[in-house]
């Protein structure tokens, strides 16, 4: 069975402290994996998508990376806008559906 | 500025009622999904739509749920005789041209079951 983990759960950081998130996947074969933000009530918006291992996605202060386990997505000098639900999302090669990770909740505090 | 739009926003309705959600597109498209999310929990898959077809659906699209596109426009779900445990948020997304590929999710419906 697809499985997506994504670790830390909650991440508080202060404003300009860089970190990362990790998503860990188990899948038969990946076709993408894929990086959303999501804001309280509200549905997930794009960020990434990676096909794969050593491929790297970059924008604004976000930076996405991809292994052959897992997925890391880098934020560098966080502002407070940044405070969000960050959703990880594997599609395997035999299907359409998206696997969600459960989310990482990043709160930055100015 | 979303994929899709959504409606309703919010829709409340009794136990054992029908709902039917809308998704429409705001580009011609041939690929549509819809995800649930339960208050707290993941986003998890119902169905895909291609080409005015169900390609695929999960153990949780069952006989309760119906899609359709009755006018080659807008996109619905239905849900028949809801329960509790269908109150969450229902997310309409469209895909790429192809199979593979990013989604793009609509803002929702958030639906109470009461």
């Amino acid at each position: 069975e697809d499985q997506v983990t994504q670790s830390p759960e909650a991440l508080r950081l202060q404003e300009g402290e860089s970190s990362s998130l990790n998503c860990s996947y188990t899948v038969s074969g990946l076709r993408g994996l894929f990086w959303y933000r999501q804001d309280p009530g509200k549905g997930p918006e794009f960020l990434f998508t990676l096909y794969s291992a050593g491929e790297e996605k970059e924008k604004e202060r976000l930076k996405a990376t991809l292994t052959k386990k897992e997925s890391f997505l880098h934020i560098t000098a966080p502002k407070p806008e940044d405070s969000a639900t960050y959703l990880c999302a594997v599609q395997a090669d035999y299907g359409q559906n998206f696997v969600f990770g459960p989310g990482t909740r990043l709160s930055v505090l100015p | 500025e979303p994929e899709v739009t959504q409606t309703p926003s919010h829709q409340v309705t009794q136990m054992g009622q029908e709902v039917i959600l809308r998704c429409v597109p705001i580009s011609n498209h041939l690929y549509f999904y819809w995800y649930r999310q339960i208050l707290g929990q993941k986003v998890e898959f119902l169905v895909s739509f291609y080409n005015n077809e169900i390609s695929e659906k999960s153990e949780i699209f069952d006989d309760q749920f119906s899609v359709e596109r009755p006018d080659g426009s807008n996109f619905t779900l239905k849900i028949r005789s809801t329960k509790l445990e269908d109150s969450a948020m229902y997310f309409c997304a469209r895909g790429p041209g192809t199979v593979v590929g990013t989604q793009y999710f609509g803002p929702g419906t958030r639906l109470l079951v009461l």
